[in-house]
């Protein structure tokens, strides 16, 4: 039973404009939320995170929201740059869970030049 | 420092036969992961190693497979025998577990195909 879950396979969006992958889980327990990138042939790639204690986190062009109520999070890249195509995968872990990290199906996102 | 080490890279071998699939984690990381990636799950775990130990192994898929952790820096994701739905891209992980939380250092992967 996939605990993470991105609906969305795909995703184009033109350069400058903004990117917004989206994530959903069903296990309340998850208190931590991660967000990799990953390119072909390489292995994925921390990208940024959030606690449960928060709502927002920032870092440069990418900022991550979550809303626990909905169970609900969501990464937005502005502006967004070709280098940014790659398959964003959303991750999902609880301390309860000895930090075993839950990942969804990944979008891919193309930036168009 | 050079991450986490996968070998082999790639790997072709017959229906029935035994893989080795190989991980040198991060010096000083205490967490080992390996994940399998599919299409239609994305990054699934396999087993989770704390301070060498085996702690989940709930996502083996079936008794064919198997995983090591001897030392530190050393772990092995044994397939045996192997069959041609074994084919994906495995990767392993590895993270230092200390209270506050980490993320998780993936390889470069090593992708399985099982003709």
């Amino acid at each position: 039973d996939q605990q993470v879950k991105q609906n969305s396979p795909s995703l184009s969006v033109q350069e400058g404009r903004i990117s917004i992958l989206n994530c959903d889980y069903t296990n309340s327990m998850f208190d931590y939320f991660l967000w990799y990138k990953k390119y072909p042939a390489e292995g994925p790639t921390f990208l940024i995170s959030i606690s449960s204690i928060k709502d927002k986190n920032e870092d440069g062009r990418f900022t991550v929201f979550l809303n626990k109520s909905a169970k609900h999070l969501s990464l937005h890249i502005v502006p967004s740059q070709p280098g940014d195509s790659a398959v964003y995968f959303c991750a999902a872990s609880a301390i309860t869970g000895a930090n075993n990290l839950f990942f969804g199906t990944g979008t891919r996102l193309t930036v168009i030049p | 420092d050079a991450g986490v080490i996968q070998s082999p890279r790639h790997e072709v071998t017959e229906m029935g036969q035994e893989v080795t699939l190989r991980c040198k984690p991060i010096s000083g990381h205490n967490s080992l992961f390996w994940y399998r990636q599919t299409m239609m799950r994305g990054l699934e775990l396999l087993i989770y190693f704390n301070n060498n130990v085996p702690i989940d192994d709930s996502g083996m898929p079936e008794d064919r497979f198997s995983a090591k952790m001897p030392n530190a820096s050393f772990s092995t994701l044994k397939i045996q025998p192997s069959e041609p739905r074994d084919s994906a891209v495995y990767f392993c992980a590895s993270s230092l577990i200390q209270g506050a939380r980490t993320e998780a250092f993936f390889g470069q992967g090593t992708r399985l195909t099982v003709v």
